[in-house]
């Protein structure tokens, strides 16, 4: 079956610093990717839908500058978290859209302290 | 895994008709989420019903939980060719917020 594997699921990073992370899928090609935030005790807000070698397209009230998305293949997609402020931690998840539909990430969790 | 099984994998039905999605999991959860995806898009929140619920309504969505049975229903009720997309079943573990999804239900809507 369809596997995103999405890297890493856990990080902590000091404030003003960068973090990168990776969502790839493991065993199809994926031509849109999506990437979504969760706010404590809320849903998932979609962020940004990227397609492989084109630019990603940001949801309204998100920061392209700050959420930086490179899908630079059609099996890695990644977001990059720029100058991060403690209210950048959050849950992040990645999902892949490809011949059998779609599959998520299982996640990551991001500490900015 | 820990991602859901949701049943069935794909469903076409007429318009005006109702539409019932079956998603179980595994782990004991906070809460469960109902989402649905139209093809290219992101996914839209549509109810979330707690662990300590049994059901819940929004307009023409119904939405079933038995914990005991680690199962959950979703109703669409009067559906619409509007209605098509594919959708998803998502719980939060009572560990944390970690997310895991339902494998989704491809619903079709025939005008």
């Amino acid at each position: 079956g369809a596997v995103v594997s999405q890297h890493p699921s856990r990080v902590i990073c000091k404030s003003g610093t960068s973090v990168k992370i990776e969502c790839r899928s493991l065993d199809f090609q994926a031509t849109t990717m999506f990437w979504y935030r969760q706010f404590p005790k809320k849903s998932l807000m979609l962020m940004a839908t990227s397609n492989e070698g084109s630019k990603a397209t940001y949801e309204q009230g998100v920061e392209k500058d700050k959420f930086l998305i490179n899908h630079a293949s059609l099996t890695l997609s990644t977001l990059t978290v720029t100058s991060a402020h403690p209210e950048d931690s959050s849950f992040y998840i990645c999902s892949a859209e490809g011949a059998l539909g779609y599959t998520f990430g299982s996640g990551t969790r991001l500490t900015v302290v | 895994s820990q991602q859901g099984e949701e049943d069935p994998q794909a469903l076409s039905i007429q318009e005006g008709e109702n539409a019932t999605m079956n998603c179980s999991y595994k782990t004991s959860i906070n809460n469960l989420q109902w989402y649905r995806q139209n093809s290219g898009r992101g996914l839209v929140h549509l109810i979330l019903i707690r662990s300590n619920e049994r059901e819940k309504h929004s307009g023409r969505l119904r939405v079933t939980l038995d914990t005991s049975k680690k199962s959950s229903s979703l109703l669409i009720t009067a559906s619409r060719a509007a209605d098509t997309a594919s959708y998803f079943c998502a719980t939060v573990s009572n560990t944390g917020n970690q997310f895991y999804f339902g494998t989704g239900t491809s619903l079709t809507v025939i005008p």
